[in-house]
C-alpha cells in the first residue's frame, strides 16, 4: 500500500467550477500535511498547509480528518491558471522528518 | 522571489561521466536539505537527506557511492551523479527546510533535468 494515495485524474472542469481532490495516508503518526502544486516540468510549490480545524486561503479550502487519515482540497471558481498537478504531502516524523509525496492529481480547467 | 536556487537547470552528458548539481538556499541557513528524483508521470521520490557538517542519510535503494552528497555550508549542498548511465536521466530537485519556519514546509529549487546519452 502506498503511504500517500491520490486519484491521479485527470479532472477536466470548466472555468468557474468547484472541484475537490481527496488523499489518504497510511501512517497514523503523521503530524503535518500539505498541498503542493506542480506545473509541468517545474518544481513543486507549496499551496497551503492543512490544519486539523480546516483552513481556507481565498478560493482554496483544505480539510483534514485524522480519524479517517484523509485530506481534501476544494477549489472554488476554478481558473484556467489552476491547471496543474496537485500533490498531497505528508510529513513523516519518524526516520527524520521527511516529506512523503502522493503521485498527484491532474487538474485541467478549460474555457 | 526564489528562496532556493539550483544549478544547472539542464545538463546533457555522456554515459560514464559525472555530473555535479548545486543547491543553494538564498534566504535562510538550511541545516537540512533534501534531494529528490522525479521520473516522468511519477511523484517525487526522496533520495537522501543532506545534513550540514555530517554524512547524508540515503533512502533505501539509493546507492551512496553513485550519488555523492556534500553539504559543506549552511547554504550549499551538492549532488554528484557519478558514472552516469541513461537510466539516471531524470528530474533532480533539491529542497531546503527553513529551521525558523512554523511547520515542516520545504522550499524547492527549480530542478535540474539530467539527460544521459
Amino acid at each position: 500500500r502506498k503511504e500517500v494515495e491520490q486519484d491521479p485524474g485527470p479532472f477536466n472542469v470548466p472555468e468557474g467550477a468547484t472541484v475537490a481532490f481527496n488523499c489518504t495516508y497510511s501512517n497514523s503518526a503523521s503530524q503535518s500535511f500539505f498541498w503542493y502544486r506542480q506545473d509541468c516540468r517545474k518544481e513543486p510549490k507549496l499551496l497551503m498547509s492543512v490544519y486539523s480545524s480546516g483552513n481556507e486561503d481565498g478560493r482554496f479550502t483544505a480539510q483534514l480528518n485524522r480519524a479517517s487519515q484523509y485530506i481534501s482540497l476544494l477549489i472554488r471558481d476554478s481558473k484556467l491558471s489552476d491547471s496543474a498537478t496537485y500533490l498531497c504531502v505528508v510529513n513523516e516524523v519518524w526516520g527524520g522528518n521527511k516529506l512523503v509525496f502522493g503521485a498527484g492529481t491532474i487538474l485541467r480547467v478549460k474555457s | 522571489g526564489a528562496v532556493v536556487s539550483q544549478h544547472p537547470s539542464r545538463v546533457i552528458c555522456k554515459s560514464g561521466t559525472s555530473v555535479k548539481i548545486e543547491c543553494r538556499s538564498l534566504d535562510f541557513q538550511a541545516t537540512t536539505m533534501f534531494w529528490y528524483r522525479q521520473f516522468p508521470k511519477q511523484s517525487l521520490m526522496l533520495m537522501a537527506t543532506s545534513n550540514e557538517g555530517s554524512k547524508a542519510t540515503y533512502e533505501q535503494g539509493v546507492e551512496k557511492d553513485k550519488f555523492l552528497i556534500n553539504h559543506a555550508s549552511l547554504t550549499l549542498s551538492t549532488l554528484t551523479v557519478t558514472s552516469a548511465h541513461p537510466e539516471d536521466s531524470s528530474f533532480y530537485i533539491c529542497s531546503a527546510r527553513n529551521p525558523k519556519g512554523a511547520g515542516y514546509e520545504q522550499y524547492f529549487g527549480p530542478g535540474t533535468r539530467l539527460t544521459v546519452t
